[in-house]
């Protein structure tokens, strides 16, 4: 069974400060992606990573998949209030279902 | 706004009731995927849809049931309702391409009493 797993669950932080999150998996994924959902809403599709240590930059978020297509990351620099919401990393597996990871909840104070 | 809509927005039901909720996917997708949101939980996959058949399925509920009609447009059917089911529920939809990437609406927010 693939799983995905994310960390952390929960992220508090002042404004302005950088953060980084994760999404690990023992599995080999063909592609994963990343969504901002806010509350009361649906998700948003940021990103999708494909290659192999592939860097991906959308303003002030990184996006890395890592060489072994089993991990990713996103980086935050210089957070922004409008940057909370729930993140979630998805992993399309062997059977070209997207596995889901459970999410971190992220809070930008002002 | 992703294309996919939902209806209704939001629903309040009895316990032991009956409810549809309704999914139209963008314009072009073949796939419908069904979601339950819990508060404050992630995703937690139901079924999909493809092209009017059922192509997988997931944690769904033997009281729970969709379909995807020809015109493509899907419903979710969620019978002899509990007070647990009260949830978010999201329909995605995707073309028929990879890397598979889904687009949400924007959910329909049951309330069991």
């Amino acid at each position: 069974t693939q799983l995905l797993e994310q960390s952390p669950q929960f992220l508090s932080i002042q404004e302005g400060e950088n953060l980084t999150v994760y999404c690990n998996s023992s599995s080999v994924f063909s592609s994963l992606q990343w969504y901002r959902q806010e509350p009361g809403e649906g998700p948003v599709l940021l990103v999708t990573v494909v290659t192999g240590g592939e860097v991906k930059k959308l303003k002030r978020l990184t996006f890395q998949f890592g060489d072994a297509r089993k991990d990713s990351s996103l980086h935050i620099t210089a957070a922004q209030p409008g940057d909370t919401g729930l993140y979630l990393c998805a992993g399309e597996g062997s059977n070209y279902q997207l596995i889901w990871g459970a999410g971190t909840k992220l809070i930008i104070k002002p | 706004d992703s294309g996919v809509t939902q209806t209704p927005k939001h629903l309040i039901t009895a316990t032991g009731q009956r409810v549809t909720l309704r999914c139209s996917p963008r314009s072009g997708d073949l796939s419908v995927y069904w979601y339950q949101q819990s508060l404050d939980q992630g995703l937690q996959f139901l079924i999909q849809y493809y092209n009017g058949e059922e192509r997988a399925k997931g944690n769904i509920l033997e009281r729970f049931s969709a379909q995807q009609f020809p015109d493509l447009h899907s419903e979710l059917n969620l019978s002899s309702l509990e007070l647990g089911d009260s949830a978010l529920y999201f329909c995605a939809s995707s073309p028929d391409r990879v890397p598979l990437e889904q687009y949400f609406g924007p959910g329909t927010r049951l309330t069991v009493t």
